[in-house]
């Protein structure tokens, strides 16, 4: 069946530090790829996606590009912000509607 | 432009009592998605419904839960009889009427079920 397997949290980072987290599939078909970032007490949002091979998805200073001869999505970004502290959540879905996540990858920004 | 509107935010119930999860989709949108986020761990779908249709319902429990989501009015997920167990932040989620794989969702910012 279809799956999505993040990295493990919590991550901890300094302010300005670069950001990579790992977020890889499994999926019958061309699934669309996702990132969502939850901010404590709240939903999710979607954050960037990619809907086919080798797009590049990106919003907010977040880059993530969709590799399907590595079925990866690593969520990246090259300086981060305390404001940036949140759980983010990597994401599929296939021509079904039902979208699939990951288990959330926790991010805490000191300054 | 609302966005997805659930209500009530905070829900506290004691074992045994009906819990009743409210959930007006954007505007626009007529595909609605329920989830349920146990602490620290991630999404699990729990049901897909378009208006007056339940299309997925492969990750609700068969006991004591049931969704809706009628002609008029919000979407409702319904707990019967709830148990401890059952504590746990639920989101709702809304797509568009086209193919909702290349949109993503919209989502609510959740009922916080605490079961006492």
């Amino acid at each position: 069946g279809n799956s999505v397997t993040q990295m493990e949290g919590p991550v901890t980072l300094s302010e300005e530090a670069f950001l990579t987290i790992n977020c890889t599939y499994t999926a019958t078909g061309y699934p669309s790829l996702f990132w969502y970032v939850q901010y404590p007490g709240e939903g999710l949002q979607l954050l960037l996606k990619a809907t086919k091979a080798d797009d590049k998805g990106s919003n907010k200073g977040f880059e993530a590009t969709y590799r399907k001869e590595t079925t990866s999505f690593h969520l990246e970004k090259g300086s981060v912000q305390v404001s940036d502290s949140a759980v983010y959540f990597c994401a599929l879905s296939t021509g079904g509607f039902k979208t699939i996540f990951g288990a959330g990858t926790r991010l805490f920004v000191k300054a | 432009n609302a966005g997805v509107m659930q209500n009530p935010r905070h829900l506290v119930r004691r074992r045994g009592q009906e819990a009743r999860l409210r959930c007006s989709p954007m505007k626009g949108h007529s595909h609605v998605y329920w989830y349920r986020q146990l602490p620290e761990e991630g999404l699990k779908f729990m049901v897909y419904l378009q208006k007056e249709n339940i299309i997925d319902e492969s990750g609700m429990p068969k006991e004591r839960f049931s969704a809706e989501f009628p002609k008029e009015g919000p979407s409702i997920l319904r707990i019967q009889q709830v148990v401890r167990g059952d504590s746990a932040a639920y989101f709702c989620a809304s797509s568009p009427p086209v193919q909702g794989r290349d949109y993503g969702y919209t989502f609510g910012s959740g009922t916080r079920l605490t079961v006492v």
